[in-house]
């Protein structure tokens, strides 16, 4: 299995909402990682797991609040969400050897926050 | 700190025609190097790396791209393109050591009839 998966695939959420992003890899990858991506941007990291330890956050706001319980698992809990945060959201994973990173990606979660 | 500069934000090509999208990165570390491709509503999908060894990476689609260590750069080209090629290319470097990627801007790659 060489796959990342991520559900839902779109999500449309009020600001006063709170929902969950599900990430899922079955590779033995022990990074991954969420990706905020804009239309015609590049993605842009927001936090990074290795070995199911929150590494970097990348100055994010409280708002979005990372959770990996497991090796296979990571999640992205919303909350209190702004219009400005819609935008795809994607999920990614890597062996966690730091001399050899190949991320693999998911399709990513469409988010909507009206 | 490091950064990748993808000068063409759009390259429109005919069916068929080659088609070469540039990429140069700055870092004072070696790196590894990446081309990412991104399709309409899709995530990214690792089109070929450079890691070490032979400056010429290809991937099983014709693509192909060059380490050029003097020039700091890893131009993506392909001899001949498809309709299908239509999408989003980033170029990407990581720190030999470090975990995460810094992106270029993208590229959109438009290949018309």
């Amino acid at each position: 299995d060489t796959e990342v998966t991520q559900t839902p695939k779109h999500l449309v959420m009020g600001m006063t909402n709170k929902k969950s992003l599900k990430c899922e890899q079955h590779m033995g990858h022990r990074a991954m990682y969420w990706y905020k991506q804009k239309a015609k941007k590049p993605p842009e990291l927001m936090f990074v797991y290795s070995y199911e330890k929150l590494s970097i956050n990348e100055s994010v706001p409280s708002r979005f609040s990372p959770e990996c319980p497991n090796s296979s698992l990571l999640n992205l809990h919303l909350h209190a969400l702004q219009p400005e945060d819609s935008a795809l959201y994607l999920c990614a994973s890597s062996q966690g050897d730091t001399t050899y990173n190949e991320q693999f990606f998911g399709p990513g979660t469409r988010l909507t926050v009206l | 700190a490091q950064s990748v500069t993808q000068l063409d934000s759009q390259v429109p090509v005919f069916e068929e025609a080659p088609v070469e999208l540039r990429c140069n990165y700055s870092s004072s570390v070696s790196v590894y190097l990446f081309w990412y491709v991104q399709y309409p509503n899709q995530g990214l999908q690792l089109l070929l790396k450079y890691l070490s060894g032979s400056t010429l990476v290809k991937s099983i689609n014709g693509f192909e791209a060059e380490f050029n260590k003097s020039q700091t750069s890893f131009h993506l080209r392909k001899p001949s393109v498809h309709i299908s090629d239509t999408a989003e290319y980033f170029c990407a470097v990581s720190d030999q050591g470090y975990s995460t990627l810094t992106f270029g801007k993208g590229t959109m790659l438009l290949v018309s009839p």
